[in-house]
């Protein structure tokens, strides 16, 4: 089983400011098949990235990917108020399928 | 529209049975595996398995392996997430996903809502 660890657990930062977001997987993730998705309190998580790299579609651009292998990052270039939330790396690349613990991303 | 619609919240008690389910619409349901998802309250997320409506193949997670049942029912494109004997530990929101594999799996772009189940006394 692929274990994933982010990093940090919680990150406080001011609207505005760029977030980077960290995701080590315990082994190289197949066909670098890494997605990143937000979730909001009360809502289902939302696909932001996939491939490591590829912003899903209709996300905006100030959300980007990059990494392979088994070091992964999230970036978000510029913190938007409907950014705050939590945010789950997820290698579903190799049965069975997990997710990381995620990184809360709240307003300093 | 792709949409992934499940039933709504319940609240048991221990040792009941229960089954939760996820409608598909606006694609071909049966082509498509439908993935479960766990949320303990305050948790993250954890995928418990999957099945395949089309010929009801079916996987679980090691960890989830003989505690729920998945299934689909191909006719009525809906998806179903079942237990025989509810525990405290099963309160959290279950959400459906649509999973694809082609060429390799590809990523989760449609979830549905979640169903909330509470098993309290």
């Amino acid at each position: 089983e692929v274990v994933l660890t982010q990093s940090p657990g919680t990150l406080s930062l001011s609207p505005g400011v760029r977030a980077t977001l960290s995701c080590r997987a315990s082994q190289s993730v197949s066909r670098s098949s890494l997605a990143w998705y937000q979730q909001k309190p009360g809502q289902a998580p939302r696909l932001l990235i996939y491939g490591a790299s590829n912003r899903a579609t209709g996300i905006p651009d100030r959300f980007s990917g990059s990494g392979s292998g088994t070091d992964f990052t999230l970036t978000i270039s510029g913190l938007e108020p409907e950014d705050f939330a939590v945010y789950y790396c997820q290698q579903y690349g190799t049965s069975p399928f997990t997710f990381g613990p995620g990184t809360k991303v709240d307003i300093k | 529209e792709v949409q992934l619609v499940q039933s709504g919240a319940e609240i048991k008690k221990p040792g009941e049975s229960l089954k939760i389910s996820c409608k598909g619409s606006g694609y071909s349901f049966m082509h498509y595996w439908i993935g479960w998802v766990r949320q303990m309250p305050g948790k993250g997320l954890e995928w418990m398995g999957s099945v395949y409506p089309a010929d009801s193949d079916t996987r679980y997670s090691p960890a989830f392996e003989g505690q729920v049942t998945i299934s689909a029912d191909k006719y009525i494109d809906t998806a179903y997430l079942q237990w025989s004997g509810l525990k405290a530990s099963d309160t959290a929101i279950y959400y459906c996903a649509r999973l694809w594999y082609s060429g390799g799996w590809q990523p989760w772009n449609y979830w549905g809502q979640g169903t909330l189940v509470i098993v309290s006394t």
